[in-house]
């Protein structure tokens, strides 16, 4: 099945600077990258994701980049606001009708350092 | 108007107790999911349910039942509680289209084995 390592664990970061965190995912046939926020004592949302004809997107201050070839993804934020602190999930998802999920990665505790 | 709602939100039990979890999802969905996230956040599948029929058991001890009663609900039974079974638990919802959008999460139900 597919396997998703995401680093680094924890990354914490002064406020207005950027952060980057990474994703690898094992199965090539996976086709459509999620990232998610969790806010302490929330869900998980949606925040950007990617398919993986499309090798980067982005969202005012969020990004994502994808590199098919050597099956990594990447979010990353800019000018980082205190806003920003959460937990921060990659997920991998492949096209299998009938037996479609989503597997996460181990997700990131992001600070920002006011 | 809530997407997907769970509840209870918190469940503090004894070990040893039965204890169910309710999911209900107003997307018209076709498949609904049951995670959960341990005390380090990791989100890890444990069911799918497609129509009411079961897709997916992720290696789950057969002390917890997930029940389908229409393609709207996902109950969770969890019998014989132990404490290794306090975490977060999130019940998911996605169309099932081949595409991966449309991911959403409830808001969680916090379990307490003491």
């Amino acid at each position: 099945g597919e396997n998703v390592e995401q680093h680094p664990s924890t990354l914490s970061v002064q406020e207005g600077d950027s952060a980057v965190i990474k994703c690898t995912y094992s199965d090539s046939a996976s086709n459509y990258f999620p990232w998610y926020k969790q806010e302490l004592g929330k869900r998980p949302q949606l925040i950007i994701d990617i398919r993986s004809n499309v090798g980067e997107k982005k969202d005012q201050r969020i990004a994502v980049t994808l590199n098919k070839t050597a099956k990594h993804f990447s979010l990353h934020i800019t000018e980082t606001q205190p806003e920003d602190s959460a937990v921060y999930f990659c997920a991998a998802f492949k096209s299998n009708f009938g037996n479609e999920k989503l597997t996460f990665g181990t997700g990131t505790r992001l600070t920002i350092i006011p | 108007d809530t997407a997907v709602s769970q509840t209870p939100k918190y469940l503090v039990t004894q070990m040893g107790n039965d204890k169910s979890i309710k999911c209900e999802q107003n997307l018209g969905h076709d498949t609904m999911y049951w995670y959960k996230q341990d005390s380090k956040k990791f989100l890890k599948i444990m069911f799918s349910y497609n129509n009411k029929e079961l897709i997916i058991n992720e290696t789950v001890p057969n002390r917890f039942s997930p029940k389908s009663p229409d393609k709207a609900h996902l109950n969770l039974h969890i019998n014989s509680l132990e404490l290794g079974d306090s975490a977060v638990y999130f019940c998911a919802s996605s169309q099932e289209d081949g595409s991966g959008y449309g991911y959403t999460f409830g808001s969680g139900t916090r379990l307490t084995v003491v």
